[in-house]
């Protein structure tokens, strides 16, 4: 039992380069999520998801995207990256008592 | 819409001291609340939740909260501190619309000296 994993760990992207951040749960979760962390902002919700095919904006959503086929993977793209993208995005699968975090992305956008 | 107020960035205690962190929230019906610890480098694990019931919960790592209604505050609480509890806190509100998924407060950074 894994939990929630994100992969990479750590990624430096120049700036308008596309990636994609890898997040999976063997929890059986139906509600998933995106966070970003910046100093002295807490989390942030970016999007979230209430279970496969279904995906919705939260509260920093611009320049991101996200898809749910299936219950365990909720990938985070970023489409043209930013600098203002150099953030730890951190991953979540939840249920009703508990969130569950992925140990996070290290992103540096130069 | 539903928000969490932490007011304190950074608090500062000596190891054996007692804690109280700070955690106002504003929702529109009885909330679930939360309380994350983020050690450095690493995610966040649950400390404690409410959902209901009595109105002073019990968590991990000897920590304590309590529901207050009329003053729409969770605040969290330790006895006496151990430089290990040196970690950024995080309060959180739920649920969401529809989801479980909560909204955060910005954290407070607790520094433990020795």
């Amino acid at each position: 039992n894994a939990g929630v994993t994100q992969t990479p760990k750590f990624q430096v992207l120049k700036t308008g380069q596309s990636m994609t951040l890898q997040c999976a749960q063997d929890m059986n979760h139906e509600y998933m999520s995106w966070y970003r962390q910046d100093p002295g902002m807490g989390l942030r919700l970016i999007h979230y998801s209430v279970g496969a095919g279904i995906t919705d904006q939260g509260e920093v959503p611009n320049g991101y995207n996200v898809s749910r086929s299936t219950t365990e993977d909720f990938p985070l793209r970023l489409l043209s990256a930013a600098p203002s993208q150099t953030s730890v995005y951190f991953c979540a699968s939840s249920s009703r008592d508990e969130q569950f975090f992925g140990p996070g992305t290290r992103l540096t956008v130069l | 819409a539903q928000s969490v107020t932490q007011p304190d960035i950074h608090i500062t205690v000596s190891e054996g001291a007692s804690l109280e962190l700070r955690c106002n929230y504003s929702y529109g019906a009885t909330p679930y609340l939360f309380w994350y610890v983020q050690s450095p480098g690493q995610g966040l694990q649950l400390l404690l939740k409410y959902f209901s019931g009595d109105t002073l919960v019990q968590g991990i790592k000897g920590f304590e909260a309590e529901f207050k209604r009329s003053q729409s505050s969770f605040n969290l609480r330790k006895p006496s501190v151990h430089w290990s509890d040196a970690a950024e806190y995080f309060c959180a509100v739920g649920p969401t619309g529809g989801s479980y998924i909560p909204t955060f407060g910005r954290g407070t950074s607790l520094i433990v000296h020795p």
